[in-house]
């Protein structure tokens, strides 16, 4: 168990429709990572929050989003889904700013039918 | 921009043989050097590290890989692996120093199936 947790953990949701999902950081850690795995992209980063406030971002498309709320918890929203949105999707967590280890949570199953 | 391969896709070994899985990454500037494991329906397991310092570095279940930087690798290797080691490996690179890097780019992983 890596500390970090997320929900949930599995979701099934038709197209076009808007979905949230939780991460909670280790505790102490600041930073927040979210990852999408898909057999054809691999892991992707997407996008990484700092103590509430947003550091970097990757291959984040825009109708996805995501926040850092006061007690630490991240949350990403993705929104108009499309078939090719299914994926895992992993929060990590660190004690840095970066560069530092991440540990990862056990992931969001989305499944867009 | 940074990228990571790993040579391996698929690779079977019988318990008791060998291990030893490649990976080579594209930057030439600091880096900070990942293996990280995930179990079949598991998330991602921190397997080891490297930052700075001796190039051989250890990590957990007996594994250990070596930073060589004029070959931009950091390979991964086990002496003798065990049936329980059957997993996916992906080797992770974040670039610039402990501090001011940020995402992990990782490598496409490789499926380990450790045979009886």
């Amino acid at each position: 168990d890596s500390g970090v947790t997320q929900t949930p953990k599995h979701l099934i949701t038709a197209t076009g429709q808007r979905v949230t999902l939780r991460c909670s950081p280790r505790s102490g850690d600041l930073s927040v990572y979210w990852y999408q795995q898909s057999l054809d992209q691999g892991l992707q980063f997407l996008i990484q929050y700092y103590n509430g406030e947003e550091r970097a971002k990757g291959n984040i498309l825009e109708r996805f989003s995501a926040q850092q709320f006061p007690d630490l918890h991240s949350e990403l929203n993705l929104s108009s889904l499309e078939l090719g949105d299914s994926a895992l999707y992993f929060c990590a967590s660190s004690g840095l700013a970066g560069g530092g280890e991440q540990y990862f949570g056990p992931g969001t199953r989305l499944t867009v039918t | 921009a940074q990228s990571v391969s790993q040579h391996n896709h698929h690779v079977i070994l019988s318990e008791a043989a060998s291990l030893e899985l490649g990976c080579n990454y594209s930057y030439g500037g600091t880096v900070n050097l990942f293996w990280y494991v995930q179990y079949p329906g598991q998330h991602l397991q921190l397997l080891l590290k490297y930052f700075s310092g001796d190039p051989l570095v250890k990590g957990i279940k007996g594994f250990e890989a070596e930073f060589i930087k004029s070959k931009f690798s950091f390979n991964l290797r086990k002496p003798s692996v065990q049936w329980s080691d059957t997993a996916e490996y992906f080797c992770a690179v974040t670039q610039g120093s402990t501090g001011t890097a940020s995402k992990l780019t990782f490598g496409t992983g490789t499926r380990l199936q450790v045979t009886l």
